[in-house]
């Protein structure tokens, strides 16, 4: 079963612009976190957002939590080639006893 | 400090073979646990532990055994490998977790890449 779904699938941008992905969640929650994944590789974590918070920064990242409407974004400021990847969110369900669920993911492109 | 260490990182199994495959971690992490990841989908939880001694299944266990003598080391044994076991392993660890906040960041190994013929 899938608790995060992301949106959209996969996204092209020019090196320089915004980049927002979405995710949304079926139940509540205590926290939801982004990660990324350079092709081949690990992931790696970039935020955590808990769910008594709103909006959480991170260099160019900034993260939003609308617990009302289940749902998080992600935005990348002025991308990079090396933001190119694909971006996970994954949720801590209240009573999920310690298990994180994961989104499909998108797909980041970033063109130079 | 080499965070989440798997091994192997490349592997070819016949159909009935087994195997373990091996996750280490030297951040003194109390959970830890393993993932699938197969094409066009997120990661799917194995299993897990919580400490040395304990563990717990997760989403997608069946065809899978751990085991957690040390908190050291988390390895995963495939009993009798199947193609639909053709995929991605990760393995992940992470600080105490705390039940009132929720679970940590997740540290994660390179991965395995599992095909079974």
């Amino acid at each position: 079963s899938q608790q995060g779904e992301e949106d959209p699938q996969a996204l092209s941008i020019q090196e320089g612009e915004n980049a927002t992905m979405n995710c949304s969640y079926k139940t509540s929650i205590n926290n939801l976190q982004w990660y990324r994944q350079n092709s081949g590789r690990g992931l790696v974590h970039l935020i955590l957002i808990r769910s008594n918070e709103r909006e959480k920064h991170s260099g160019r990242l900034r993260v939003t939590l609308d617990t009302s409407k289940k749902s998080s974004s992600l935005l990348i400021t002025a991308s990079r080639a090396a933001d190119t990847a694909s971006y996970f969110c994954a949720t801590d369900a209240t009573g999920s006893n310690y298990q994180l669920i994961w989104g499909a993911g998108t797909k980041l492109i970033i063109k130079p | 400090n080499a965070g989440v260490t798997q091994t192997p990182k490349f592997q070819v199994l016949k159909t009935g073979q087994s195997m373990t495959l091996q996750c280490a971690q030297d951040m003194n992490h109390e959970y830890m646990s393993w993932y699938r990841q197969d094409p066009g989908m997120g990661l799917r939880l194995i299993h897990y532990s919580v400490g040395a001694g304990i563990t717990d299944q997760g989403e997608v266990p069946n065809g899978y055994n751990v085991s957690r003598s040390t908190t050291e080391d988390f390895p995963l044994r495939l009993l009798s490998a199947a193609p639909s076991q053709t995929s991605v392993y990760f393995c992940a660890s992470s600080y105490t977790l705390s039940r009132a906040g929720g679970t940590y960041e997740q540290y994660f190994g390179p991965g395995t890449r599992l095909t079974v013929t």
